[in-house]
């Protein structure tokens, strides 16, 4: 079955640390990669996607991302995280071009200051 | 320029009871998808439209329907309400029909069934 896992399912950092949020899916090939954000009472955002190419892939915001073939994971990073950055992280998955895009259950990350 | 707009913000309805929510797509864009998500999971896909047609139904029951106007703006719609249908709707438009097209997310309709 198709299955994208985030292990954490809360974290919490001071700001101005650095950050990780993990991602694990369980494809057999190299599906598309996409990191979204929700802030309280919105919409998600797209943060980056992952396709092909370079596998360390920069977003908005500051975040950056990393692609790992041997470990089917696709870890979110921030080098210094900043009180705004409180929100909800999901990880989503693409099988192929002809699915649907299916999203892990989420990160809530607060900042403390 | 405006992003995805979805009317109501907030809905309480009883179990029986029909909704309909509505969603309005960035100009241009001819997609539009439905999701489902309950409180502390991710979003889960119900609907897709594409110039006005069903191109992707998700693991949801009959009582969900959707339909897509001509101007792109999308309905949702549920009967027979359950307690377990509580959750945030969200809509996300598109400009193509596959999902590597950057989705756009509105900011949902947050419905509780009582």
């Amino acid at each position: 079955a198709q299955s994208v896992t985030q292990p954490d399912i809360h974290i919490t950092v001071s700001e101005g640390a650095s950050l990780e949020l993990r991602c694990n899916y369980s494809y057999g090939a190299t599906p598309y990669l996409f990191w979204y954000v929700q802030s309280p009472g919105q919409g998600l955002q797209l943060l980056l996607k992952y396709f092909s190419g370079d596998t360390l892939v920069q977003g908005i915001k500051g975040f950056e991302a990393e692609f790992k073939r041997s470990q089917s994971s696709f870890n979110l990073r921030k080098p210094s995280v900043h009180w705004s950055d409180a929100a909800e992280y999901f990880c989503a998955v693409l099988k192929t071009s002809y699915d649907k895009v299916i999203f892990g259950p989420g990160t809530s990350l607060s900042v403390i200051p | 320029d405006a992003g995805v707009t979805q009317s109501p913000t907030h809905l309480i309805k009883t179990r029986g009871q029909h909704v309909t929510l509505r969603c309005s797509p960035i100009s241009g864009h001819k997609s539009v998808s439905w999701y489902q998500q309950v409180l502390g999971q991710g979003p889960q896909f119900i609907f897709q439209y594409y110039e006005k047609e069903e191109r992707g139904r998700g693991n949801f029951p009959d009582r969900f329907s959707a339909r897509q106007f001509p101007n792109y703006s999308s309905e949702l719609n549920v009967n027979a309400l359950l307690l377990g249908d509580s959750a945030l709707y969200l809509c996300a438009s598109s400009l193509g029909l596959a999902d590597y097209n950057e989705q756009f997310f509105g900011p949902g309709t947050r419905l509780t069934v009582l």
